[in-house]
């Protein structure tokens, strides 16, 4: 069975510093990671992915996230945070090549203090 | 591609009213979702389609819900009667079955008085 935890619901950071935003899955299979954000009274666009390929994933907007097999993560960071980064962000793992077993976390709101 | 279209983008309806909600996918995607969002709940599945057949609509809440996909370009989510706690942001999302990821709609913000 596959499920996705996000660890922090809220996450503040000052405009400029880095961000982390955490993510620990299961899966019995190889899965694939996935980052969609979120903004506000918008619909879900998508980050980031892993799919069995490099790692450390790189994304739109100056996102990444590293794929950890030992510690079963999926953590999205970037460098130095700009208020247009306030939205949501969820976590999401699939079986690997298989678009209806797809789990989504339950998001971490993300909100960037001037 | 324009993307994931859904209609309307809000909707405002009274209670017991039925309520049809649109979503054309990109074209070329095997997978169609239909999601809800709401505060208390998050993001819930209510159902899915591959080429055009219903999946999976364990997620549907009741049998007032229903959905159809006549064709590989158009689908409906149904409300019928609507009820105050249907309120939510109904999205729809289309895949190509590589596992590479949805796209999602814009979303239909749903408002049952």
């Amino acid at each position: 069975a596959q499920s996705v935890t996000q660890l922090d619901s809220h996450v503040s950071v000052s405009e400029g510093t880095p961000v982390l935003l955490r993510c620990n899955y299961s899966s019995s299979y190889s899965p694939s990671l996935f980052w969609y954000v979120q903004h506000p009274n918008k619909g879900l666009q998508l980050l980031l992915k892993y799919t069995s390929a490099a790692t450390l994933v790189k994304g739109i907007n100056g996102f990444e996230a590293e794929f950890k097999k030992s510690e079963t993560s999926f953590h999205l960071t970037k460098p130095s945070a700009h208020m247009s980064d306030a939205a949501e962000y969820f976590c999401v793992v699939s079986e690997y090549g298989r678009d209806d077993k797809i789990i989504f976390g339950k998001g971490t709101r993300l909100h960037i203090l001037p | 591609d324009a993307g994931v279209i859904q209609s309307p983008r809000h909707e405002v309806t009274e209670m017991g009213q039925e309520v049809t909600l649109r979503c054309k996918p990109i074209s070329g995607h095997d997978y169609l979702f239909w999601y809800r969002q709401t505060m208390m709940r998050g993001l819930e599945l209510l159902i899915y389609f591959n080429n055009n057949v219903p999946i999976d609509d364990s997620g549907m809440p009741e049998d007032r819900f229903s959905a159809k996909m006549p064709n590989a370009s158009f689908s409906t989510l149904k409300i019928q009667p609507s009820e105050p706690r249907d309120s939510a942001v109904y999205f729809c999302a289309s895949s190509p079955s590589t596992g590479n990821g949805y796209t999602f709609g814009s979303g239909t913000r749903l408002t049952v008085v």
